[in-house]
């Protein structure tokens, strides 16, 4: 099982950035998919989640209406479009199989929003 | 939104040594209750889920107990491998939310 984050870098505040999560090694449609951020020294946020054909979606408040969790299962990806970003967007973004406890991660990609 | 608050923040514990943190909900999450072990530069590696259910591969070591409110996560006797930073997280009412962590570090 792999999960291999990209699309992280610098921003400036109220740009945009399109994270993908390419996996392999497991049948990407079978699993609810998960986004969470940690911020720099601090603790771990749940940012979004997504069902298995991308029927239900679920944010936390303070990205409704600025990110959009979606997959594509044809090409085992997940992605986070990120739009409005702000600085207290800036985090290590990772992805992990599962909505509810995630137990296969990847090694997260960093975004850094600049004022 | 549940907040999860996890004590204490930091716990000095030597190789050998047991260890025990704990994990408070705001309101009851019923079962549903996971614990991750992170280390620096690291993604979360999830320990426990379902309050006491190791995950694949998980040492015996850990273990998980509560309900409703109130949880433990138990390390029943460190190894070196094992000193880093855990948190617990509800997955019973979204959004699902993390405590701020527990430091486990080398007395």
């Amino acid at each position: 099982v792999q999960l291999v984050e990209s699309g992280g870098g610098l921003v400036q505040s109220g740009g945009s950035l399109r994270l993908s999560c390419a996996v392999s090694g497991f049948t990407f449609s079978r699993y609810w998919m998960s986004w969470v951020r940690q911020a720099p020294g601090k603790g771990l946020e749940w940012v979004a989640n997504i069902k298995q054909d991308g029927s239900e979606t679920n944010y936390v408040d303070s990205v409704k209406g600025r990110f959009t969790i979606s997959r594509d299962n044809a090409k085992n990806s997940l992605y986070l479009q990120m739009n409005n970003l702000r600085a207290e967007d800036t985090a290590v973004y990772f992805c992990g199989r599962g909505g509810s406890y995630p137990s296969y991660w990847g090694r997260g990609t960093l975004v850094t929003v600049s004022s | 939104e549940i907040v999860m608050t996890q004590s204490p923040a930091t716990l000095s514990v030597s190789t050998g040594e047991g260890a025990s943190l704990s994990c408070r909900a705001s309101q009851s999450v019923r079962s549903n209750l996971a614990w991750y072990q992170q280390k620096p530069g690291q993604a979360p590696r999830l320990l426990i889920y379902d309050v006491s259910t190791r995950d694949t591969g998980i040492p015996a070591r850990f273990s998980g107990s509560g309900s409703g409110t109130e949880f433990t996560l138990t390390i029943s006797s460190l190894q070196s491998e094992d000193f880093a930073y855990y948190y617990c997280q509800q997955f019973n009412s979204w959004p699902w939310t993390l405590g701020q962590g527990t430091k486990v570090e080398i007395k």
